[in-house]
């Protein structure tokens, strides 16, 4: 079945230190996206990309890093600038939306992280 | 800017009742796209029904029906007849129409469906 993976489900981040999360989609989607969501909070973009080498600034990018070296793997690096990162991180894919930007976006399970 | 706002945080309402999630948004956009997805206690999120801003047609599927009105930027979500395996955290969510292809979320409407 077709559908975004995402892992692992639980991920603990020691202070200082550089985490990184899975995203990897076989919808064959030309657009990935990484959000947060924080209690009682909607979900905020962080990083998105329509195409492999490209991506885009969310709203809260700042301590966080991705790369797009394929179609199908959209990889979320938290970095040890990034204060406050206990969250649940999900991550989307959609078909291109410079075709039809009225496509919804398919999630993933989601990935919960928390500093030890 | 854009902005879309949940007031209801939380809902709780007994089987077989009949319940309406709250939504307003904001944009200075012509073209829109309006979407409610569930969030289920596992976490992913479920896509329910995309609106365009060109279709004020109301619409039904099943037990659930959606209310859209431009006049008064709302776009409320009803479920009838409402079943415990509706307990969820419901988002509605913005699309500019833009190219970008992001969402804005409002925040959630928890709902707890008793027995």
């Amino acid at each position: 079945d077709g559908g975004i993976t995402q892992s692992p489900k639980y991920l603990f981040r020691k202070e200082g230190q550089n985490v990184t999360l899975s995203c990897e989609q076989n919808l064959n989607h030309d657009a990935m996206y990484w959000y947060r969501q924080d209690p009682g909070q909607g979900l905020r973009l962080i990083y998105y990309s329509q195409i492999v080498n490209d991506f885009q600034k969310g709203d809260i990018a700042e301590g966080y890093s991705v790369s797009r070296e394929k179609k199908e793997s959209f990889p979320l690096t938290v970095t040890s600038a990034q204060k406050n990162p206990t969250a649940f991180y999900l991550c989307a894919s959609t078909w291109d939306i410079r075709q039809d930007s009225n496509q919804p976006q398919h999630f993933g399970d989601g990935t919960r992280l928390s500093i030890l | 800017a854009q902005k879309v706002t949940q007031a209801q945080t939380e809902i709780s309402v007994v089987e077989k009742e009949d319940v309406t999630l709250d939504c307003v948004y904001e944009t200075r956009d012509t073209t829109y796209y309006l979407f409610w997805y569930k969030q289920p206690p596992s976490g992913e999120l479920v896509f329910l029904i995309r609106r365009n801003s060109f279709d004020e047609q109301n619409e039904i599927s099943g037990r659930y029906s959606w209310n859209f009105q431009k006049s008064t930027s709302s776009f409320n979500f009803t479920i009838t007849a409402s079943q415990v395996v509706d307990s969820a955290v419901y988002f509605c969510a913005l699309d500019r129409g833009s190219t970008l292809g992001r969402l804005y979320f409002g925040r959630g409407t928890q709902l707890t469906v008793w027995p």
